[in-house]
């Protein structure tokens, strides 16, 4: 069974940093490209930040780009999102989500997401 | 950045009936168009990928159609259990973006 277990969400002030972890078991994780997916609170929908199975192609949202940047661990199976000089607007529920395949395919398991509140 | 756009934003409609959503894309994307369905305090499942490609698992009502910029999500004999926001989402180059969402109320 595919879990994504994200971690490391919190209450944090205006340009400080925190960083997301989402731990991924029950699949080959390194066959897959991984993905970042956040919801602000009665949002739609945003597409972060993904990463192909070997980090050799990543992509960020204009939104985020500079600011955050996304990580694999293969070995550990673990996906990072390392977001600096938080803004109030990036407060939203942040999910991972396993992509189906390579980078440009879409995503399928999503893990139940960790929340980041970005207030003084 | 590619731009979705999705019609209606919210649609209340009668179980049984037909619902179509619709979402344009701000340029081509081939079939690089995927819909989601989320339920309240659930995370997203995917519906159909590839613009019309089925989902194993999902019922055969939920069907999609269109390519380049212009889509289609179809439910057919709507259920009481398809309350949900509807989303597109496109993964044509390096940034994915999603439709503002079409929310759908059960009568």
């Amino acid at each position: 069974e595919v879990q994504l277990v994200e971690s490391g969400g919190g209450l944090v002030q205006p340009g400080r940093s925190l960083r997301l972890s989402c731990a991924a078991s029950g699949f080959t994780f390194d066959d897959y490209a991984m993905h970042w997916v956040r919801q602000a609170p009665g949002k739609g929908l945003e597409w972060v930040s993904g990463i192909t199975w070997n980090s050799d192609t990543i992509g960020y949202a204009d939104s985020v780009k500079g600011r955050f940047t996304i990580s694999r661990d293969n070995a550990k199976n673990s996906l990072y999102l390392q977001m600096n000089s938080l803004r109030a607007e990036d407060t939203a529920l942040y999910y991972c989500a396993k992509g189906t395949g390579d980078y440009g395919d879409p995503t399928d398991y999503w893990g139940q997401g960790t929340l980041v509140t970005v207030s003084s | 950045e590619i731009v979705l756009t999705q019609s209606p934003d919210f649609q209340s409609v009668t179980p049984k009936e037909k619902v179509t959503i619709t979402c344009r894309a701000s340029q081509s994307i081939g079939s690089r168009l995927h819909w989601y369905q989320q339920k309240p305090d659930q995370s997203p499942k995917l519906l159909i990928k590839y613009a019309s490609q089925s989902i194993s698992g999902v019922p055969s009502r939920f069907s999609g159609s269109g390519s380049g910029t212009d889509f289609t999500l179809t439910i057919n004999s709507l259920e009481a259990e398809d309350a949900a926001t509807y989303y597109c989402h496109q993964s044509s180059g390096f940034q994915y973006t999603f439709g503002q969402g079409t929310k759908l109320e059960i009568k």
